[in-house]
């Protein structure tokens, strides 16, 4: 049973434009969402996190939206550049020292 | 800001040997490291979480005679992968949280160490 989920596997959108990245979850439990960009053999790198207080984080190009209603987040990127091209990951845990878990990754493409 | 070492970062072995994964942490302590394997195309999926000076915790699945983990010191968490079959070839990322009197500051990641036993 999947707990997160990123229903794209892929997404590609023309350089200066908009990226948007969705990711859905069912564990009512989690209150701290993560995401990550990933490059082939490489560990994941942090991009933006977004506690279950807020409803919205924002870091230079790079937004992050929170429904807890919905159980849903989303990410922004604008304006998208080719160098953003990777594999982004959703993750999210609970309160305290869990783990993270991952949905399954959405391959974002930026075409110049 | 906070580290984690991983080496190595790739590693060939042939079938039926053990290769060891070290993950250390380099400028704070680590009390939990989290293990996770990634296969092409995959999710990252957690196979154990490691505690200082206790025995891990593994993910229903993994097998836990197949992967050790330990944990000996504070800044320091190996899993080996023994008998290492070409099913066992994927990616293994270590990772760290970093908590303070339980809150929760994020998560740092080892780079990954890519295993392919033929």
């Amino acid at each position: 049973d999947q707990q997160v989920k990123q229903n794209s596997p892929s997404l590609s959108v023309q350089e200066g434009r908009i990226s948007i990245l969705n990711c859905d979850y069912t564990n009512s439990m989690f209150d701290y969402f993560l995401w990550y960009k990933k490059y082939p053999a490489e560990g994941p790198t942090f991009l933006i996190s977004i506690s279950s207080i807020k409803d919205k984080n924002e870091d230079g190009r790079f937004t992050v939206f929170l429904n807890k209603s919905a159980k849903h987040l989303s990410l922004h990127i604008v304006p998208s550049q080719p160098g953003d091209s990777a594999v982004y990951f959703c993750a999210a845990s609970a309160s305290g020292n869990t783990p993270l878990v991952f949905g399954k990754g959405t391959r974002l493409s930026v075409i110049a | 800001g906070a580290v984690v070492s991983q080496h190595p970062s790739w590693v060939i072995c042939k079938s039926g040997t053990s290769v060891k994964i070290e993950c250390r942490s380099l400028d704070f302590q680590a009390t939990t490291m989290f293990w996770y394997r990634q296969f092409p195309k995959q999710s990252l999926m957690l196979m154990a979480t490691s505690n200082e000076g206790s025995k891990a915790t593994y993910e229903q699945g993994v097998e836990k005679d197949k992967f050790l983990i330990n944990h000996a010191s504070l800044t320091l968490s190996t899993l080996t992968v023994t008998s290492a079959h070409p099913e066992d070839s994927s990616f293994y990322i270590c990772s760290a949280s970093l908590v303070r009197s339980g809150a929760n500051y994020g998560y740092t990641f080892g780079s990954g160490t890519r295993l392919t036993v033929v």
